[in-house]
């Protein structure tokens, strides 16, 4: 196991257009976490899946934004009519459950939208 | 809200110097501070620490954690060029709904010159 693995690594679309991302997780991790970065910030908390179930969202997340984690497995993030707003790194990050204590969580090398 | 800030948002030092950033947060239910190095692409984890005191230590790197006036600081001794970096410091927090997520400063970027 490589890591957590996330594709593309670059994105450019154009406004109005749908995009969709792929967070592959280190195998053994049931938990997984979607953060957005933009320039001189720090990652912002998206969203965070147990297994398939989405516990936890931000208010970040707006309607245009969705994720799913089907069979506990990869996960995707849809943003629907993209903004230059979105422009960003999108983070996924994986831990295992009850263990963080030690290893923190592992991050994917990020999803860089820039929206034209 | 949870809020993390660190300080110095920047430092540039020659090679050799050390370094202290520091980080400091406030959250409601704490369960650990972690350290992260950031180059280009994902940050990498450099410590977590959950006890007051006591020093972590990685080589030339070490973090140690005050959670009564709620900061952490992280040393870099006898830098290097290849330790330029952000450094984010995160916290872990349980939120309302009883989950486990991370909380960003936004980092310090050090630049060590050779």
């Amino acid at each position: 196991d490589t890591g957590v693995s996330q594709n593309p690594r670059h994105k450019i679309t154009k406004r109005g257009q749908n995009v969709t991302f792929r967070c592959d997780p280190i195998s053994e991790h049931n938990r997984l976490y979607w953060y957005r970065q933009t320039l001189g910030q720090g990652p912002e908390f998206l969203t965070y899946f147990q297994n398939e179930a989405q516990l936890e969202k931000s208010r970040l997340l707006s309607d245009r934004f969705s994720a799913e984690r089907p069979k506990g497995s990869f996960s995707t993030l849809e943003i629907q009519r993209t903004e230059q707003g979105d422009s960003a790194m999108y983070l996924c990050a994986s831990s295992p459950s009850g263990t963080t204590a030690n290893y923190g969580y592992t991050f994917g090398s990020g999803t860089r939208l820039t929206v034209v | 809200e949870d809020k993390v800030v660190q300080s110095p948002l920047s430092l540039v030092v020659h090679e050799g110097d050390t370094v202290t950033l520091n980080c400091s947060y406030e959250v409601t239910n704490f369960r650990s501070l972690l350290w992260y190095k950031q180059e280009k692409k994902a940050p990498t984890f450099l410590f977590m620490l959950t006890s007051s005191g006591i020093e972590k230590k990685s080589g030339r790197l070490s973090s140690i954690l005050d959670k009564k006036e709620l900061f952490s600081i992280l040393n870099i001794t006898a830098t290097q060029t290849g330790d330029s970096a952000v450094y984010l410091c995160a916290v872990a927090s349980v939120s309302n709904f009883g989950n486990e997520k991370l909380t960003f400063g936004t980092g310090t970027r050090l630049t060590i010159i050779p």
